[in-house]
């Protein structure tokens, strides 16, 4: 049973124009949501996290969007670059207090065309 | 500061063979993990230390993997026999304490491995 699905496995947009990756999560006892990027043959690496108390979180290029009542989170890159080509991980945390465990969907692979 | 060291980058075996992985985390990162990343899937929680003490093993087929951290600072995951399902990309993460999760830990290379 997937508790945080990435349903789209792959993405291609024009550089400069806007990705949007989307998640979605059944277990509303998650209360932090974070997105990695992925390179190939290298681990994942942190991008950005939103707690559940907010709707938006905002670095740089990068928005992540929470719909609790959805169970849907987005994240946002404006303007898209080359680089930014890559699987991008949704994952989802619960449990507190020494009990925390992160709950990752499938992968989206972003391909950003020049 | 060095990042998450894990070894080794590849390794092919047979079935029923033995191995082992090893990681050394960030250098002061009391917890450290282990995850077992299946082609086209996310990664998935084997164990989590908090310094040299288990904090959840629940997702680990204890009858053929094991899990060390020794000192609270190296660990190693052994898979004694493998199975073909267990190839897998093998990733070590480590965190500095429980709450910097809430910003991400830090993830080494991982080892890929291949049972044939």
């Amino acid at each position: 049973d997937q508790q945080v699905k990435q349903n789209s496995p792959s993405l291609s947009v024009q550089e400069g124009r806007i990705s949007i990756l989307n998640c979605d999560y059944t277990n509303s006892m998650f209360d932090y949501f974070l997105w990695y990027k992925k390179y190939p043959a290298e681990g994942p690496t942190f991008l950005i996290s939103i707690s559940s108390i907010k709707d938006k979180n905002e670095d740089g290029r990068f928005t992540v969007f929470l719909n609790k009542s959805a169970k849907h989170l987005s994240l946002h890159i404006v303007p898209s670059q080359p680089g930014d080509s890559a699987v991008y991980f949704c994952a989802a945390k619960s449990g507190q207090g020494g009990s925390e465990k992160l709950v990752f969907g499938k992968g989206t692979k972003l391909t950003v065309n020049p | 500061e060095a990042g998450v060291a894990q070894s080794p980058r590849y390794k092919i075996i047979e079935k029923r063979q033995s191995v082992a992985f090893w990681c050394n985390p960030i250098s002061g990162h009391a917890t450290l993990y282990w995850y077992q990343q299946i082609l086209g899937q996310g990664p998935k929680l084997l164990i989590q230390f908090q310094n040299n003490g288990v904090v959840d093993d629940s997702q680990l087929p204890k009858d053929r993997f094991s899990a060390e951290r020794l000192k609270g600072v190296d660990s190693t995951l052994k898979i004694q026999p493998a199975k073909l399902e267990d190839s897998a990309v093998y990733l070590c993460a480590s965190s500095y304490r429980r709450d910097s999760l809430y910003y991400g830990y830090t993830f080494g290379s991982g080892t890929r491995l291949t049972v044939v």
